[in-house]
């Protein structure tokens, strides 16, 4: 059975701090994505990693594939209020799509 | 529409009766998916849709769970003799087909329904 751990299950800053949030699993998959979904909302995707070592920015957000594409990691910098919210981690691999259970993330001004 | 669409957007029933809800996709996508998700908790998949393919029903949790889709387009989830433990948010989301082997999965979520059995 395929499953994504993701760590920490909660998390509450302050703005302007740094937070690192990481999925984890003992299977390879093709790709990974990150969703972040807020209260009332449906997941929005946030970005796509399929090649192992892979770095992608967006913005504050850095996110990387593992080299062995078995685990993934989500680094905000300087986190502002508008990124609260629950952050999702899914893998795919030949057709099967796993989540992960979220970090909540709060950031507080 | 642009993106994918839900209808009700919310929904108070009484337990014991029966509920439809309603997907549209963004035009062009060929698979749909439906999730439940909880209170403070992650998506659990229900149901699969791939264009013609017969569905995968893998994640629906009883037999009063089922889900219909009409060609490539809207999807209905219906719940029989609704229980207390169906109440959540139903998730609905579209992906487009990839053509080769190679599928980067990328789903694309409406807003939800928003469950209530009393």
């Amino acid at each position: 059975t395929q499953l994504l751990e993701q760590s920490p299950q909660f998390l509450s800053i302050q703005e302007g701090e740094n937070l690192t949030v990481y999925c984890n699993s003992s299977s390879v998959f093709s790709s990974l994505q990150w969703y972040r979904q807020e209260p009332g909302e449906g997941p929005v995707l946030l970005v796509t990693v399929v090649t192992g070592g892979e770095v992608k920015k967006l913005k504050r957000l850095t996110f990387q594939f593992g080299d062995a594409r078995k685990d993934s990691s989500l680094h905000i910098t300087a986190a502002q209020p508008g990124d609260t919210g629950l952050y999702l981690c899914k893998g795919g691999s030949q057709g099967n799509l796993i989540f992960g259970k979220g970090t909540k993330l709060s950031v507080k001004p | 529409g642009a993106g994918v669409s839900q209808s009700p957007s919310n929904k108070v029933t009484e337990k014991g009766k029966d509920v439809e809800l309603r997907c549209d996709p963004i035009s062009g996508h060929t698979a749909l998916y439906w999730y439940r998700q909880r209170l403070g908790q992650g998506l659990e998949f229900l149901i699969y849709f791939q264009g013609n393919s017969a569905p995968d029903k893998s994640g629906l949790p009883s037999d009063r769970f089922s889900a219909e889709r009409t060609g490539e387009s809207v999807s209905t989830l219906t719940i029989q003799r609704t229980q207390q433990e169906d109440s959540a948010v139903y998730l609905c989301a579209s992906s487009a087909r990839v053509a080769g082997a190679f599928s980067t999965y990328e789903q694309y979520f409406g807003p939800g329904t928003r469950l209530t059995v009393t």
